[in-house]
């Protein structure tokens, strides 16, 4: 079946330092991919997206390429800020249409100052 | 332009007691779905409608959970009677048709069953 696995956390970072979160996804086909993030007491929103293989979605400094070689979809960001402590979601949508979401079990960040 | 309302945001209840969740989807949005999130198995579609009509309800956890969607602009989710192990937040998400297949989510509603 479709699934998303990525990293488990908690991940404490300082302000500045550099972040990965990988992400990894099982699928048939050519599925989109998306980064959500939560922050404390929100639901999810969205933070990028990727369509089709070796596109890069990117936003607020974020950013993840769609490497279909390795079915993978690491979020990375140069330098982190305090504001971006978070819970951060990978998820993957099979078909095309308004099929539902899979996501993964969400990597929790902490940014200290 | 308001996005997905959910009520309530919090409920604390005693187990055996019936729950009502409650969902506003963002108005033109065909599509709405109800997710689980806990911290053992993260978020899981429970159900999601299309057109007031629910499509896969394959996730719902078993004959205690029932959800509805009597008219576009509201959607149950209903769970009697409650037990413990139902204590999650509960998330109603809505996406349009033809749209890239993002989810608009609401704020959740925490629930508690004591």
């Amino acid at each position: 079946g479709n699934s998303v696995t990525q990293m488990e956390g908690p991940v404490t970072l300082s302000e500045e330092a550099f972040l990965t979160i990988n992400c990894t996804y099982t699928a048939t086909g050519y599925p989109s991919l998306f980064w959500y993030v939560q922050y404390p007491g929100e639901g999810l929103q969205l933070l990028l997206k990727a369509t089709k293989a070796d596109d890069k979605g990117s936003n607020k400094g974020f950013e993840a390429t769609y490497r279909k070689e390795t079915t993978s979809f690491h979020l990375e960001k140069g330098s982190v800020q305090v504001s971006d402590s978070a819970v951060y979601f990978c998820a993957l949508k099979k078909d095309s249409g308004n099929t539902p979401l899979v996501f993964g079990k969400g990597t929790r960040l902490s940014v200290i100052a | 332009d308001a996005g997905v309302i959910q009520s309530p945001r919090h409920e604390v209840t005693e187990m055996g007691q019936e729950v009502t969740l409650r969902c506003k989807p963002i108005s033109g949005h065909d599509y709405l779905f109800w997710y689980r999130q806990t911290m053992m198995r993260g978020l899981e579609l429970l159900i999601y409608f299309n057109n007031n009509v629910p499509i896969d309800d394959s996730g719902m956890p078993e004959d205690r959970f029932s959800a509805k969607m009597p008219n576009a602009s509201f959607s149950t989710l209903k769970i009697q009677p409650s037990e413990p192990r139902d204590s999650a937040v509960y998330f109603c998400a809505s996406s349009p048709s033809g749209g890239t297949g993002e989810l608009f989510f609401g704020e959740g509603s925490r629930l508690t069953v004591l």
